[in-house]
């Protein structure tokens, strides 16, 4: 199985910051690559797919980048709603596999 | 409104069997695949099976190859996950989870998952 590293696994940061969550993967998986945001007791929701393609309804403040084995999730200007857990998940070959999150709190 | 609704999670001993149900609407269900993905307490999301749109074609994972079968019934708009010989292992809550392609535009039998039910939890202990 394809095994998918995130880094880092927490930190916290400030509404109004620029941040950045990295993704990488064991092997090339061209740009095969999603992430998820979650919320303490819900369920995951779509950011982006297609490594950099934002899922209808995502604010643009949302972008990702990324192909082969490294990719980046950005978020350009933190929201108090932003406050949650990130998971990029590759789907280039069965299984798919996701990262092990990052946490991301507020400052 | 596309949704996703789960149920059937419960407490169960080890060794036990429980049926998940997942009552799809909103969307041409017979066109897409589906998943389960499990996300055990405090940890993070495991993808556990999918299933093609026709029911033709499943996956699971190697933790439940055995234990678990996927299917659908495409008349009742419903995804299915028979759980057996469960280990405390697999209490998580349980999500499914829904292509983001149809089978006329899908281009690869794998795809990101855009829209999740809320879960329902399943607790393995004696």
């Amino acid at each position: 199985a394809i095994r998918m590293t995130q880094s880092p696994s927490s930190f916290s940061a400030s509404t109004g910051d620029r941040v950045t969550i990295t993704c990488r993967a064991s092997q090339g998986i061209s740009s095969y690559l999603a992430w998820y945001q979650q919320k303490p007791g819900k369920a995951p929701k779509l950011l982006i797919y297609a490594a950099s393609t934002l899922q209808s309804g995502v604010p643009s403040r949302f972008s990702g980048s990324g192909s082969g084995t490294d990719f980046t999730l950005t978020i350009s200007c933190l929201q108090s709603e932003d406050f949650a857990t990130y998971y990029c998940q590759q789907y280039y070959s069965y299984p798919p596999t996701f990262g092990q999150g990052t946490r991301l709190e507020i400052k | 409104e596309v949704q996703l609704v789960e149920s059937g999670g419960g407490l169960v001993q080890p060794g036990g069997s429980l049926r998940l149900s997942c009552a799809a609407s909103g969307f041409t269900f017979s066109s897409y695949a589906m998943s389960w993905v499990r996300q055990a307490p405090g940890k993070g999301l495991e993808w556990v099976s999918a299933i093609s749109g026709s029911g033709g074609s499943t996956y699971y994972a190697d933790s439940v190859k055995g234990r678990f079968t996927i299917s659908r019934d495409n008349s009742k708009n419903t995804l299915y996950l028979q759980m057996n010989s469960l280990r405390a292992e697999d209490t998580a809550v349980y999500y499914c989870a829904k292509d983001t392609y149809s089978s006329s535009e899908r281009t690869r039998p794998l795809n990101a998952f855009d829209i999740w039910g809320q879960g329902t939890m399943v607790t393995v202990s004696s």
